[in-house]
């Protein structure tokens, strides 16, 4: 109950492409979503979070849709560029109890 | 610098040693987490501790694993009798505090390679 899947393991998209990110949950207590960029050498830095009390939110060319219903959320990069180039977590968390991540999506964007 | 700093960057040492891991949490953060991630996986958690509460030990892989922290400052991460499967990178994070949903700001790692 306390994974959160994701999907693919690796992308590859040209400059301008949109990758789209999964992940997927089963506890339903979880009530915070972020997702973390995490580039060679480097510890993760959080992108962008969401609460399951909306459906879409976005920050410059980052977006993460929810959909409570079917636990699931994604993330995706509007006109990727080389420098996205990096690996993304998503991670989720229940309040009073801890981050649980994904595996992780290394994303390739070609120039 | 205002960041998570982790200390060594590096660290290689023998199969048998033990290593003593450290992390300088952001001034004013009363979470701090450790976590591991070998190569090309995800972040598995290690130990949080929040405060002066007692740290939740739950991603500790075995009895080898210990880690201490001084009120709301410096942490250290030690593996005792270091195997070859302990060698990944050893992440630590913090955070304003840790039952709320403040974000989790990272140092840079250690990473350990046990020959």
């Amino acid at each position: 109950q306390q994974q959160v899947k994701q999907s693919p393991q690796s992308l590859i998209v040209q400059k301008g492409g949109i990758p789209i990110i999964n992940c997927a949950y089963e506890n339903t207590a979880f009530d915070y979503f972020p997702w973390y960029q995490q580039f060679p050498g480097k510890g993760p830095a959080l992108l962008i979070a969401i609460r399951p009390d909306v459906s879409e939110k976005k920050e410059g060319r980052f977006t993460i849709s929810f959909n409570k219903s079917a636990k699931q959320f994604s993330l995706h990069i509007m006109d990727s560029q080389p420098g996205d180039s990096a690996t993304y977590f998503c991670a989720a968390k229940a309040s009073g109890s801890r981050l649980t991540f994904g595996e992780g999506t290394q994303l390739t964007v070609n120039p | 610098g205002a960041g998570v700093s982790q200390s060594p960057s590096n660290k290689v040492t023998e199969k048998g040693k033990d290593v003593e891991l450290r992390c300088d949490p952001i001034s004013g953060h009363t979470a701090l987490y450790w976590y591991r991630q070998r190569l090309g996986q995800g972040l598995e958690f290690l130990i949080y501790f929040q405060g002066n509460s007692a740290p939740d030990k739950s991603g500790l892989p075995s009895d080898r694993f210990s880690a201490e922290r001084t009120g709301e400052s410096v942490s250290t991460l030690t593996i005792q009798r270091t195997q070859q499967e302990d060698s990944a990178v050893y992440l630590c994070a913090s955070s304003l505090e840790g039952t709320n949903n403040q974000p989790q700001h990272f140092g840079d790692g250690t990473r350990l390679s046990i020959l």
